[in-house]
């Protein structure tokens, strides 16, 4: 199957801190990637949608201001996390649909504020 | 009520026992199923799709119940590398994203 990378796999900063995750697709251009959280014992909630070329699109309830997500080529989306609090805390996965119905997913990114 | 609800167990089964767990969706329009498993810590990997009529992958038979709104899935012959968490999840009808359930964990027994 498609290969979804993501980096770092975990990261432990200071509250305040910025915090960039990085995506990519290896094998196949994504135009669109999704951004997930997940805390634990609970559901993949859908964060946002990266579109390359254009605004992403949030789902209700994400602060776009907070996480700012860029999709800079058909490979790459970022999510950067600004001015990260102790409730930020949480797994962060992305995924790339290589245009099937099945999303392929990166490892995740397990964010810690301190 | 949430779009996708599943019951999150834990299943305790004994290696070659069957287990089966259902899930529940709210939007009558969703138009396709998936199951997708879930290891301690790490991220989902698609386990089956769920077909109309039913459909079987080797040990795992997955159901769906339109009018009922709900799917299933069941493992034969439980091995213990078959415990971890199993996530059901919708396409949503209107913009074609995934909703995922909370999943369902089973943990199989030597």
């Amino acid at each position: 199957g498609a290969v979804v990378s993501q980096h770092p796999s975990r990261v432990i900063c200071k509250s305040g801190t910025s915090v960039k995750i990085e995506c990519r697709s290896l094998d196949f251009q994504a135009t669109t990637m999704f951004w997930y959280r997940q805390f634990p014992k609970q559901s993949l909630m859908l964060m946002a949608t990266s579109n390359e070329g254009s605004k992403a699109t949030y789902e209700q309830g994400v602060e776009k201001d907070k996480f700012l997500i860029n999709h800079a080529s058909l490979t790459l989306s970022t999510l950067t996390v600004t001015s990260a609090h102790p409730e930020d805390s949480s797994f962060y996965i992305c995924s790339a649909r290589p245009g099937s119905d099945e999303q392929f997913f990166g490892p995740g990114t397990r964010l810690t504020v301190l | 009520r949430k779009e996708v609800e599943q019951d999150p167990g834990p299943f305790n089964v004994p290696e070659g026992a069957t287990v089966a767990f259902n899930c529940t969706y709210s939007n009558s329009a969703s138009q396709s199923f998936f199951w997708y498993r879930q290891d301690c810590r790490k991220e989902p990997k698609l386990l089956m799709s769920v077909y109309s009529s039913g459909n079987e992958d080797g040990r795992f038979t997955a159901q769906l119940n339109r009018a009922s709104q709900y799917i299933s899935l069941l493992i034969r012959d439980s091995k213990l590398s078959d415990s971890a968490t199993y996530l059901c999840v919708v396409i949503r009808s209107d913009d074609y994203k995934l909703s995922f359930g909370a999943g369902t964990t089973v943990t199989v027994r030597a």
